[in-house]
């Protein structure tokens, strides 16, 4: 079983729609990362968050510390959304989620 | 910011050659350094840690003699793909930390194929 899980592995959206990625984990960890690959292969950090909720632009991440989940959430998705979302860990290691591919069709 | 660039973004290569991919921190000095392997549409592999000035640790099933992993400056960390073979054909993208807790730089990756 994987230290991150990420649900749903891949989602297609009509342009506009509200999305949510879900990350839950097992480990003890002092942050939660959410990462952002493109087709291209480099790897952007989105968030980092250790509790509560952040905002930027459209994007929204949330954490609950006592159920170890967390989730990103998309407003308004736009085709240029479309990449793959990475949940990733900091605990004793550094654990990544399988990630989440998300296509948002004009 | 802080940025941590990884060059080169692309190469091709013959067998039997070696590839040296640099990734250096910008604003910042990476005390840690890890070097991953993905392939397509898979997770990101660990391939070693490396501390600046020690020896690289490796994960188990990685050949330290075919990648080598210098970490010779706080800025500036080599993986080296030595007598590369098409089965090495990966992308490898470097992931840095200063020692603040839990923030996290990456390279943009380097797509690697070799003929």
């Amino acid at each position: 079983k994987n230290e991150v899980e990420q649900s749903p592995q891949n989602l297609t959206a009509q342009e506009g729609e509200f999305i949510t990625i879900n990350c839950s984990y097992s480990v003890g960890i002092s942050a939660l990362h959410w990462l952002q690959q493109h087709p291209g292969g480099g790897i952007v950090s989105l968030f980092m968050l250790s509790s509560g909720k952040k905002k930027h632009g459209r994007l929204i991440a949330t954490i609950n510390i006592q159920e170890k989940h967390s989730s990103l959430h998309i407003t308004a998705s736009h085709p240029r959304d479309s990449a793959v979302y990475i949940c990733a860990v900091t605990g004793n290691q550094f654990y990544f989620g399988t990630g989440t591919s998300l296509t948002v069709i004009p | 910011g802080a940025v941590v660039s990884q060059h080169p973004s692309w190469v091709i290569c013959k067998s039997g050659t070696s590839v040296k991919i640099e990734c250096r921190s910008l604003d910042f000095q990476a005390t840690t350094m890890f070097w991953y392997r993905q392939f397509p549409k898979q997770s990101l592999m660990l391939m070693a840690t490396s501390n600046e000035g020690s020896k690289a640790t490796y994960e188990q099933g990685v050949e330290k003699d075919k990648f080598l992993i210098n970490h010779a400056s706080l800025t500036l960390s080599t993986l080296t793909v030595t007598s590369a073979h098409p089965e090495d054909s990966s992308f490898y993208i470097c992931r840095a930390t200063s020692g603040e807790v839990g923030i996290q730089y990456f390279g943009a990756g380097t797509r690697l194929s070799v003929l």
